[in-house]
């Protein structure tokens, strides 16, 4: 049971925008800043968007992040079928006094 | 070139151990804070080890803390992990990752390894 409360699954078509939630409580989302990965087969995860909302240099503008209070989206217009991967939101929790993780959602495109 | 390369993973019996390494290159190694994730076949990425630029703090997941030990060599660029009492659930992936911060424990990561892995079995 992960901290962190992700769709396990989401999908969309090429050129449809999709989101995938991430939602916590007051100690982790609510009180931090939310960070998330794309992890392709077979690869390691790769930071996506870090502090709730940006994005690390070379991530496509397609992928966005938001948060609002204790929940977290991200979202990717524009879909490709490169983007099929899994997706995992992330941030600190203060009362582990450690980072926490959602349990991912496996994106498929159509 | 800015990279991670974790080593040292194998097929271990229970309740057997071993010690990971992860030899860093490309940045200021001892500016970051360093962690170890791991991943199990087909699940979810699992935070279990972080620890301080100077290697004088670290903290551990609750699965793992009292039978892992992560240590760094600031002056050989390298992180480790002893891991002992090998449990069958601790087959996984080990990645090691680099703070997003230099100078703090964010709990968020710019940079993995390749991963190593550790397969527990009799």
């Amino acid at each position: 049971q992960s901290v962190l409360t992700q769709p396990i699954s989401a999908s969309g078509t090429p050129g449809q925008r999709v989101t995938i939630s991430c939602s916590g409580s007051n100690y982790n989302i609510g009180s931090n800043f939310v960070y998330w990965y794309q992890q392709l087969p077979g690869t390691a995860p790769k930071l996506l968007i870090y502090g709730n909302n940006q994005r690390p240099s070379g991530v496509p503008d397609r992928f966005s992040g938001s948060k609002s209070g204790t929940s977290a989206s991200l979202a990717i217009s524009g879909l490709r079928s490169e983007d099929e991967a899994d997706y995992y939101c992330t941030t600190w929790d203060d009362s582990l006094s450690a980072p926490v993780f959602g349990g991912g959602t496996k994106l498929t495109v159509l | 070139q800015v990279q991670l390369v974790e080593s040292g993973g194998g097929l271990v019996k229970p309740g057997g151990s071993l010690t990971l390494s992860c030899a860093a290159s490309g940045f200021t190694f001892s500016d970051y804070y360093m962690n170890w994730v791991r991943q199990a076949p087909g699940k979810g990425l699992e935070w279990i080890s972080y620890i301080n630029t100077f290697g004088n703090y670290a903290k551990y997941a609750d699965s793992v803390r009292g039978r892992f030990t992560i240590s760094r060599d600031n002056a050989k660029n390298s992180l480790f992990l002893e891991i002992h009492s090998l449990r069958v659930e601790d087959t996984a992936v080990y990645f090691c990752a680099r703070d997003v911060l230099a100078g703090a424990g964010t709990g968020a990561f710019d940079m993995w390894g390749q991963g190593t892995l550790v397969t527990v079995s009799s």
